[in-house]
């Protein structure tokens, strides 16, 4: 079965504070792709990041960064000093096929207060 | 840049009415994809094309089709439209590396 579980619903945190999204997922691929998308208020979805199963290295973007770790199977998103424009609904989504079907967390709804 | 264009934005429909939702994309991508998201579940594929005149079911089809005549459009029909069909819909295409959503259509059946 290939399943994503994000298991926190809500988080809410005041402005500067570190935040950390928790993903978990499940294939028996061995090729595989892991994504983040973000979801503002105004309802588009924006992709983050792509990441395949053969790279392990963590990645870093300005106040983003992500924990890829095959040993747990997680991909987790911190937001480095969170800000107002960060509150939103972020997805966590697997591919196995390499076109683009994604298979998608339940969502983790981000509240940021200033 | 338009990328992936949804028609409509919005929309109320009464139980048993029929409607359709265009996709349509402008960057030649095969693969193609409708979405439905409900509060607390993600987001659900319905459909998707991997090519101009193919299709093939999702994890949620039923209620729905859809046809993808030409490769830059893919349109999504429901025939009888039930109240546990209002929910948001998102379209997306790729051509492998990653999807491209586009804004969404609010569905509404009252």
């Amino acid at each position: 079965a290939q399943k994503v579980t994000q298991a926190q619903t809500e988080i809410s945190v005041v402005e500067k504070e570190d935040v950390t999204l928790d993903c978990v997922y499940e294939t028996r691929d061995t090729t595989y792709y892991l994504f983040w998308y973000k979801q503002p208020p105004s309802g588009e979805l924006v992709f983050l990041i792509r990441r395949n199963s053969f790279d392990e290295q963590n990645e870093i973007s300005g106040r983003y960064s992500w924990n890829f770790q095959k040993s747990t199977s997680s991909f987790n998103f911190t937001i480095t000093a969170s800000q107002v424009v960060d509150s939103a609904v972020y997805f966590c989504a697997l591919d196995t096929s390499n076109t683009g079907k994604l298979i998608f967390g339940q969502g983790t709804t981000l509240q940021v207060k200033p | 840049n338009a990328g992936v264009t949804q028609t409509p934005k919005f929309r109320v429909l009464k139980t048993g009415q029929s409607m359709t939702l265009l996709c349509a994309q402008d960057m030649n991508h095969e693969y193609m994809y409708w979405y439905r998201q409900d509060p607390g579940m993600g987001l659900r594929l319905i459909h998707y094309s991997v090519g101009e005149g193919t299709t093939a079911k999702g994890e949620v089809p039923d209620g729905y089709n859809v046809s993808r005549l030409k490769k830059q459009n893919f349109l999504l029909g429901l025939e009888s439209a039930a109240p546990s069909q209002t929910s948001v819909y998102f379209c997306a295409s790729s051509s492998g590396m990653r999807a491209f959503f586009g804004q969404g259509t609010r569905l509404t059946v009252v």
